[in-house]
């Protein structure tokens, strides 16, 4: 069955990047685009960015433009969210979640477990 | 960005009653050409991933119980629990992917047993 299996919990010093993966298995990689997602403690789900996983082109919220990276190894079959210049407000747990397309205007059908990650000095 | 906003933020229904979620957004997510309102709803239970539940507004995915659905159009939807299970407490988002410069959710309806 669709799998999307996340990296473990991360704990990072403020100014520090951190990079998340998300391994999938049970389907066609390239026919389905990959967001990522983050739910700070205690509040609702926030959308980061998505890639088209045919072509590599992604899309990222205004509000972590210029911070976050989102990329794939189709080899691999597993995407990547790279968050940089880290503050303690990106405390959260970081979720991958598949398009059930490719293009992008399609929600999200399958979702990995979610991979903490603690902003700390 | 569309903003989605759900009512209530909490509720609490007893086992075999029905239940009922609002959600209304900012604009209109009705797409004219198609005739399709670009709205979702999502079941997220503590230690498992995120569950679709409804998708255009009113389609039920697959392996969903028929005791869920959804309806409305526009800027204004209700997911129905027809008779409440008790592995249906949850927290129940909606989200719009109308727009795609950002993919927003409702802020949560944390749904518990009365």
């Amino acid at each position: 069955q669709v799998q999307l299996a996340q990296s473990g919990a991360e704990v990072k010093k403020p100014g520090a990047s951190v990079k998340v993966s998300c391994k999938t298995s049970g389907y066609t990689f390239n026919d389905y685009g990959m967001h990522w997602v983050r739910q700070a403690p205690g509040q609702g789900l926030e959308w980061m960015g998505w890639i088209h996983n045919v072509n590599g082109k992604t899309k990222y919220s205004q509000k972590f433009q210029g911070r976050v990276t989102i990329t794939r190894d189709t080899s691999a079959t597993t995407g990547y969210m790279e968050l940089s210049s880290l503050r303690s407000e990106d405390t959260a747990i970081y979720y991958c979640a598949r398009d059930q397309g490719a293009g992008g205007i399609r929600p999200f059908d399958c979702w990995g477990q979610g991979t903490p990650v603690t902003v700390s000095s | 960005d569309i903003v989605m906003t759900q009512s209530p933020d909490s509720l609490a229904v007893s086992l075999g009653e029905r239940a009922t979620i609002n959600c209304k957004s900012s604009q209109s997510v009705l797409y004219s050409s198609n005739n399709k309102n670009y709205l979702a709803w999502y079941q997220q239970k503590p230690g498992q991933p995120l569950k679709l539940l409804i998708y255009w507004a009113s389609t039920r995915e697959s392996g969903v119980p028929d005791r869920f659905s959804g309806s409305g159009s526009g800027t204004d939807f209700t997911l129905t629990i027809s008779s409440l299970q008790a592995e249906d407490v949850a927290v129940y988002y909606c989200q719009q992917y109308y727009s795609t410069l950002s993919y927003t959710f409702g802020q949560g309806t944390k749904l518990e047993i009365k």
